[in-house]
């Protein structure tokens, strides 16, 4: 069973526009492990984030902000006044506890345009 | 702090050939995983490693795949034969153990292989 659902296959912007990616997720734990991760074009995937089941406060990075929502089992990731640089693939994740390895959503494709 | 190594980033081999995947883990993280990521998808977990032991190889296809991590440090994956749908971007992870970092999985570069 799909674990985790990013339904936006890809996202166009112009710059400075923000841009919101969602992220749906399914499990069974009570205890468990949200992740965001970004896939520039040159492949290599790079830590974002690493969210805790049992915390639900939003996080800001920067531009960068997250809202958790264990109600609608949401974890929403915020681009603010997105940047050429951001364009890349962006991959939500899931991992229960004590298991330790990643279940991917398919992954949103942002292009920010200049 | 060097990252995940990985080598060849690129190959191209013949269906029913043979290829072997490279992968040398930031020092000290204990655990190792590879990824399959087929063009479009996210990464599937083939193999996990803790030290040198198996924790996970559900997802292998053990019947063409087989993967290594004899001093616990350095990985190989292996293909032997290759198919048409084994062309993707074989990606190698892996993470301290030290409490919830653990769950922080830092990745490679990856090798893209290509089956004609």
């Amino acid at each position: 069973a799909q674990k985790v659902t990013q339904a936006q296959t890809e996202i166009s912007v112009v710059e400075k526009e923000d841009v919101t990616l969602d992220c749906v997720y399914e499990t069974r734990d009570t205890t468990y492990y949200l992740f965001w991760y970004k896939q520039p074009p040159s492949g290599e995937l790079v830590f974002l984030i690493r969210r805790n089941s049992f915390d639900e406060q939003n996080e800001i990075s920067g531009r960068y902000s997250w809202n958790f929502q264990k109600s609608t089992s949401s974890f929403n990731f915020t681009i603010t006044a997105s940047q050429v640089v951001d364009s890349a693939v962006y991959f939500c994740a899931l991992s229960e506890s004590g298991d330790y390895k990643l279940s991917f959503g398919a992954g949103t494709t942002v292009t920010v345009r200049a | 702090e060097a990252g995940v190594a990985q080598s060849p980033r690129y190959k191209i081999i013949e269906k029913r050939q043979s290829v072997a995947f490279w992968c040398n883990p930031i020092s000290g993280h204990a655990t190792l995983y590879w990824y399959q990521q087929i063009l479009g998808q996210g990464p599937k977990l083939l193999i996990q490693f803790q030290n040198n032991g198996v924790v996970d190889d559900s997802q292998l296809p053990k019947d063409r795949f087989s993967a290594e991590r004899l001093k616990g440090v350095d990985s190989t994956l292996k293909i032997q034969p290759a198919k048409l749908e084994d062309s993707a971007v074989y990606l190698c992870a892996s993470s301290p153990t030290r409490g919830l970092e653990t769950y922080e999985q830092y990745f490679g570069p990856g090798t893209r292989l290509t089956v004609t």
